[in-house]
């Protein structure tokens, strides 16, 4: 089975400062990682998806991951956050071809001015 | 059109009562889930339809009903629930594709009080 591991359940920031999420995950099999971003009252958004090839992803609103396989991680990063980043951020894993998605806990990143 | 539509957005309800939620999207997608979010928590699946057929059933307890009327269309109908089953409920949906299900559209959910 896939599992997933957010180290930081909440992550304070300045406003222009860069920041990391991190995130593990453990599976047997080939897999696909995701990041999902979501706001206050809303559902959950994909900021960006790691299926196959280049290691380093590009997603929506300025964000970026690094998929480290001798790690199993997968950690997102942005160089400089707004505070319309203040969200709660989901990593996500599901098997090659699976409809499942297991996602992490969460990860609430809040900017501070 | 490129939106998963949820109503209603908010629900209460009684424990004898009697609710459908409903997610309906156009975007030609033949996957759509039920996921369960408690406050604080990541979504939890609890059904998945592959066109039209359900694929997924996470050991969801029978007081909670998937239908799927057509592929554009996906009911959750609720019977008898109990006050530990408030949560936001969220539906998604996802088009095929060469690698399978990648990527998941959610709607905005519908938050559900049981009294």
């Amino acid at each position: 089975a896939q599992s997933v591991t957010q180290l930081d359940s909440q992550v304070p920031v300045f406003e222009e400062a860069p920041v990391e999420l991190r995130c593990n995950y453990s599976s047997s099999v080939s897999v696909y990682l995701f990041w999902y971003v979501q706001y206050p009252n809303q559902g959950l958004q994909l900021l960006l998806k790691y299926l196959s090839g280049s290691t380093l992803v590009k997603g929506i609103n300025g964000f970026e991951a690094e998929f480290n396989k001798s790690q199993t991680s997968f950690h997102l990063r942005k160089p400089s956050v707004h505070i319309s980043d203040t969200a709660e951020y989901f990593c996500a894993v599901s098997v090659k071809g699976a409809q499942k998605l297991v996602f992490g806990q969460g990860t609430r990143l809040t900017i501070n001015p | 059109d490129t939106e998963v539509t949820q109503t209603p957005k908010h629900l209460v309800m009684g424990m004898t009562n009697k609710k459908s939620l409903k997610c309906e999207q156009h975007m030609g997608h033949r996957a759509m889930y039920w996921y369960k979010q408690k406050a604080k928590k990541p979504p939890e699946l609890m059904f998945v339809y592959s066109y039209e057929k359900l694929s997924i059933n996470e050991s969801v307890p029978s007081r909670f009903s998937p239908e799927c009327p057509n592929s554009s269309l996906l009911n959750l109908h609720l019977h008898a629930l109990q006050p530990e089953d408030s949560a936001l409920y969220l539906c998604a949906s996802s088009p095929p594709s060469t690698g399978g299900w990648e990527k998941l559209f959610f709607g905005s959910g519908t938050q559900l009080s049981v009294l």
